[in-house]
């Protein structure tokens, strides 16, 4: 079964700070991996997607890295602002295009 | 604009009263499916359909059913709903299930089971 850990669970940065999200999951069979960001009750937006056959994909200031044979993907935020201020999840959708497996999340304050 | 739509996006209900949540999307996407979402617990999914008629179960699908009759829409149902479901509730689909296709997300659904 499909395990999928987000560390740390909170993490809280002064604005401008560069800061990597990590993502490490247990099965390596994977089509592609998406980060999600998510607002306190709210629903989650799309950041990034990487396919399995990718290394790493960037969007803005947000670059997202996969390493499949290590079960692992970090999310890098660059020169980081309080409107980043969210929880960020990570998601594996498997090989066999069934069940996607979520992490907990990792909750980010960016203070002014 | 391509979204999925969730209603109500909140609801207040007393247990065993049925209710149904609705979902739909307008990309034309053959996968969907349903979240539940709790602290401490993260997102758990329902159920999830691959295409027309064609359901399955996810991690917690006790308790509640779903259909898939038409592409677009994929309602989830309590039939009899117990305080144990009160939860922040998320439908999402897909283009496909291959490599190059992410989810979209629903804006969620907030319910009580009092």
């Amino acid at each position: 079964k499909q395990e999928v850990t987000q560390i740390p669970a909170a993490l809280s940065v002064p604005e401008g700070e560069n800061l990597v999200l990590n993502c490490s999951f247990t099965d390596s069979a994977i089509y592609n991996l998406q980060w999600f960001r998510q607002d306190p009750g709210k629903g989650l937006t799309s950041l990034l997607l990487i396919q399995s056959s990718q290394r790493e994909q960037t969007s803005g200031r947000l670059n997202a890295s996969l390493d499949k044979s290590s079960g692992r993907s970090t999310l890098y935020i660059a020169a980081s602002q309080p409107g980043d201020s969210a929880t960020y999840l990570c998601a594996v959708r498997p090989g066999n295009a069934g069940k996607s497996t979520f992490g907990d999340g990792t909750t980010l304050t960016v203070k002014p | 604009e391509a979204q999925v739509t969730q209603n109500p996006r909140y609801l207040i209900t007393v247990t065993g009263k049925k209710l149904t949540v609705t979902c739909s999307q307008n990309m034309n996407h053959e996968y969907m499916s349903w979240y539940r979402q709790d602290p401490g617990l993260g997102l758990r999914q329902i159920y999830y359909s691959m295409n027309v008629e064609v359901t399955d179960k996810g991690d917690v699908p006790e308790g509640y059913k779903v259909s898939r009759k038409e592409k677009r829409n994929f309602p989830l149902i309590l039939e009899s709903p117990s305080p144990n479901q009160t939860s922040l509730y998320f439908c999402a689909s897909s283009s496909g299930a291959g490599a190059y296709y992410g989810y979209t997300f629903g804006s969620g659904t907030r319910l009580t089971v009092v």
